[in-house]
């Protein structure tokens, strides 16, 4: 599976956007960019995933650049809630086991 | 809610016993996950399941390990002659399709809330 390189931590203030950043030079032709979060104590959580195109649901919205070795998750407000470690993960959606090879993630932390 | 449960959420084994770890996936979900996730660290990928199928079991750290899910719903994740270094979380996903052929239709993961392992 290709890498992907996130900054450790990050900061963010309450209601302000986040643009977590996600690197992944290596990324191949059938790689999907997956995105999950994991709050404390839990499971992880699908937040959002993509291809090519930008990518919008309720929680948050994807940029994905033009060559794709990068990407970009983007809360638009963030809340005490979302503090989490996010996490970018590609994915070979052609193989016949679906897992997902998560890193270190990103941890976020919000403050008031 | 509907959403996967595990249990036990937490089990302190002494060293040499054996544990045995259950999911039960989302009703009518094809595929299940198993992960490990040491402290400090993403999850790992353990063993995967297409219905009652085992189709990848490559992530197993050892032949103490062995899952099973005899009738494509309810998962259990066995551990035998626990040793320390198996202290961890345990998280088991589910998904609501799997692979047909070469082919993977990819939909999200969904995660229990893990069983936490401590073995002493």
């Amino acid at each position: 599976d290709a890498k992907t390189t996130q900054p450790n931590s990050m900061e963010s203030n309450e209601e302000e956007p986040v643009h977590l950043p996600c690197n992944h030079s290596t990324i191949s032709g059938t790689d999907y960019i997956h995105w999950y979060r994991q709050l404390p104590s839990q499971g992880p959580e699908y937040v959002i995933h993509g291809l090519t195109s930008n990518v919008n649901n309720r929680m948050a919205s994807l940029a994905i650049a033009e060559d794709r070795k990068s990407s970009t998750l983007i809360l638009h407000r963030a809340t005490l809630r979302d503090a989490a470690v996010y996490y970018c993960i590609l994915r070979d959606d052609t193989g016949t086991a679906s897992k997902l090879t998560f890193g270190t993630g990103t941890r976020l932390q919000v403050t008031l | 809610g509907a959403g996967v449960s595990q249990s036990p959420r937490y089990k302190v084994a002494k060293r040499g016993q054996d544990v045995a770890l259950r999911c039960d996936p989302i009703s009518g979900h094809v595929s299940l996950f198993w992960y490990q996730q040491a402290l400090g660290q993403g999850p790992e990928f353990l063993t995967y399941f297409q219905n009652e199928a085992q189709l990848d079991k490559s992530g197993l750290p050892s032949d103490r390990f062995f899952a099973e899910r005899p009738e494509g719903s309810v998962s259990t994740l066995k551990i035998q002659r626990t040793q320390q270094e198996d202290s961890a979380v345990y998280l088991c996903a589910s998904s609501p399709r799997g692979s047909w052929g070469r082919r993977t239709v990819s939909y999200e993961q969904y995660f229990g809330p893990g069983t936490r392992l401590t073995v002493t």
